[in-house]
């Protein structure tokens, strides 16, 4: 129940297309869902986060849309640029704790 | 601001040595996290200290423990390593407790041989 299902494992996209990658929990405790984005060597660095009062957050070309019945959420990048080539988390957390439950992670590459 | 600082950036040790990786959360906030981060099992939860106070502990044997000084800096130390224990080791600082906004540190990379 605490797990966070991610998927694609890989996607290929297209210079300027939609990159969309899902992800699916099943604890209902889970109110905060921030995705985080990770080069080679570095730490995960958050893009944008969620709670389950809004049904989508959009900041610059990262939107992140929810469907609280459904226990889904996914991140869509539009007009996806080859510097977003990386690796993306989806994660989740509960009320009052900072512990976050990552998902397996996505590795976007962005084709010129 | 400064980010997050994690050091050391890399490490090597052997087996059944001992090591203590630090984090300096960033200025004004006083909640640290520490994750496991491996190819196979990929990013775990290993423990939250907000005040210097322990508040949740992932699933890892009793040889993976840390602690949180006055300063809010944080240390997390390893005992007994196992070839396993190799890993990419991150820290995240957030402001306050809770499910808020939290930042990763680079990590410090472990080898055990």
């Amino acid at each position: 129940q605490q797990q966070v299902k991610q998927s694609p494992q890989s996607l290929i996209v297209q210079k300027g297309g939609i990159s969309i990658i899902n992800c699916a929990y099943e604890n209902t405790a889970f109110d905060y869902f921030p995705w985080y984005q990770q080069f080679p060597g570095k730490g995960p660095a958050l893009l944008i986060a969620i709670r389950p009062d809004v049904s989508e957050k959009k900041e610059g070309r990262f939107t992140i849309s929810f469907n609280k019945s459904a226990k889904q959420f996914s991140l869509h990048i539009m007009d996806s640029q080859p510097g977003d080539s990386a690796t993306y988390f989806c994660a989740a957390s509960m009320e009052g704790a900072q512990k976050l439950v990552f998902g397996q992670g996505t590795r976007l590459t962005i084709n010129p | 601001k400064a980010g997050v600082t994690q050091t050391p950036r890399y490490l090597i040790k052997t087996r059944g040595q001992q090591v203590t990786l630090s984090c300096s959360p960033i200025s004004g906030h006083r909640s640290v996290s520490w994750y496991q981060q491996t190819p196979g099992q990929g990013l775990q939860f290993l423990f939250e200290y907000f005040s210097e106070t322990q508040r949740n502990k992932g699933n890892f044997p009793g040889r993976f423990s840390g602690r949180q000084f006055s300063n809010s800096r944080s240390e997390m130390n390893v005992s007994t390593l196992e070839l396993g224990d190799s890993a990419l080791y991150l820290c995240a600082s957030s402001a306050q407790k809770g499910n808020t906004e939290a930042f990763f540190g680079q990590g410090t990379r472990l080898t055990v041989v």
